[in-house]
């Protein structure tokens, strides 16, 4: 399974950019990036997700580098609500047909008022 | 939008009991269930997968015999936690998918395990 490397934390002030690193290097052709935000003891909730072309929702941008070995996540104007731990994740194949996502350790993101 | 019901949000239990834990996709058919277990302050470890009508496959290190999961239907997994130990004390998530994974991830909201 390619792994993710995440900083542990980060803070960001409120109403500004939040950008969220994360590094992939060993990631495959045919993988997606996955982002997903965990608010303390709750599931986890899905952001966005892509391939190779940079990504935009109403939650967030995805951009991933043209090698594909790293990615950034931009939340436009942070708010309050958005402080939570942030996973990157390389969805990846399993024996068995299916397709999984499995978690690294996740960024602690801090909005400060 | 997906939506994934987990029930209970929390259990207590007395050492040596069993619980079962639910998890039902309300608005779509979930050909394929995941399980995953966070002790505190730690990500998410996937536990097992399981497809519709198939026994579920395990992560390495999972006892199999412990943790029983069930998926007879499209809207329904269970992962039952077999004589259960203060170890298993955890927070247990499932997470559904309409295509074998390959179509989004809906999780559900967890439950907090609590063993006596």
């Amino acid at each position: 399974d390619a792994k993710t490397t995440q900083p542990t934390s980060m803070d960001c002030a409120e109403g500004r950019a939040a950008n969220l690193p994360c590094n992939h290097s060993t990631i495959s052709g045919n993988e997606y990036v996955y982002w997903y935000r965990q608010i303390h003891s709750q599931g986890p909730q899905y952001i966005i997700h892509g391939l190779k072309n940079n990504e935009t929702n109403e939650m967030a941008s995805l951009i991933i580098t043209e090698d594909r070995k790293s990615s950034t996540l931009i939340l436009p104007h942070a708010t309050l609500r958005d402080t939570a731990v942030y996973y990157c994740i390389v969805r990846s194949p399993t024996n068995f047909g299916n397709e999984k996502l499995t978690f690294g350790t996740g960024t602690r993101l801090t909005i400060i008022p | 939008g997906a939506v994934v019901s987990q029930h209970p949000s929390w259990v207590i239990c007395k050492s040596g009991t069993s619980v079962k834990i639910e998890c039902r996709s309300l608005d779509f058919q979930a050909t394929t269930m995941f399980w995953y277990r966070q002790f505190p302050k730690q990500s998410l470890m996937l536990m097992a997968t399981s497809n519709e009508g198939s026994k579920a496959t395990y992560e390495q290190g999972v006892e199999k015999d412990k943790f029983l999961i069930n998926h007879a239907s499209l809207t329904l997994s269970t992962l039952t936690v077999t004589s259960a130990h203060p170890e298993d004390s955890s927070f247990y998530i499932c997470s559904a998918s309409r295509d074998r994974g390959y179509y989004g991830y809906t999780f559900g909201s967890g439950t907090r395990l609590t063993v006596v």
